[in-house]
């Protein structure tokens, strides 16, 4: 079975400021990676994805993600925050095979407020 | 609008009221997923679907069940619910279950049991 561990419940930060959200997780077959965003009563958005190839992965609102295969991590970073990045941001594998093929699981989730 | 829909939005009820909260999709996809998500523990699957008439136990099916026997339509049942099941549910669909795209999410329902 897979687990993910985020290791900051709350992130608080200033704008402008970079920030970097923390995710380590554990599988015994090979996973996909995901970051998901919630903002304030919406459902979850899929922010970036890992399948294959090139470790650094982007999202199209500055966000970056690289998969450290030898530390089990797909921390996501941006170098400058907004305001509007507040929202709760979800670290989430999915098995490519094993007994769990397919299945998605997340982490605990990490609460980032950013200030003015 | 390729879209999963979620009804109710918003419920309150009592317990051992049994209740249904529907679950559709319009993209024609096999996989359709229930998660629940609670302060401090993230989602937490509750029950799967690989295909129509296929179900099975995510990581938190006590207190649950479903039935997927059209394919756009995944119905989450409580039949006697408890307060410990007053939780924020997403339903969540995908084309196959090992195909390499997005999980789309529903809006989610707030449920409240007293």
């Amino acid at each position: 079975a897979q687990s993910v561990t985020q290791l900051d419940s709350q992130v608080p930060v200033f704008e402008e400021a970079p920030v970097e959200l923390r995710c380590n997780y554990s599988s015994s077959v090979s996973v996909y990676l995901f970051w998901y965003v919630q903002y304030p009563n919406q459902g979850l958005q899929l922010l970036l994805k890992y399948l294959s190839g090139s470790t650094l992965v982007e999202s199209i609102n500055g966000f970056e993600a690289e998969f450290n295969k030898s530390q089990t991590s797909f921390h996501l970073r941006k170098p400058s925050v907004h305001i509007s990045d507040t929202a709760e941001y979800f670290c989430a594998v999915r098995t490519t095979g094993g007994t769990s093929y397919g299945k998605l699981t997340f982490g605990q989730g990490t609460i980032l407020t950013v200030h003015p | 609008e390729a879209q999963v829909t979620q009804n109710p939005r918003y419920l309150i009820t009592v317990t051992g009221k049994k209740l249904t909260v529907t679950c559709s999709q319009n993209m024609n996809h096999e996989y359709m997923s229930w998660y629940r998500q609670d302060p401090g523990l993230g989602l937490r699957q509750i029950y799967y679907s690989m295909n129509v008439e296929v179900t099975d136990k995510g990581d938190v099916p006590e207190g649950y069940k479903v039935s997927r026997k059209e394919k756009r339509n995944f119905p989450l049942i409580l039949e006697s619910p408890s307060p410990n099941q007053t939780s924020l549910y997403f339903c969540a669909s995908s084309l196959s279950p090992g195909h390499q795209e997005t999980q789309y999410f529903g809006p989610g329902t707030r449920l409240l049991v007293l």
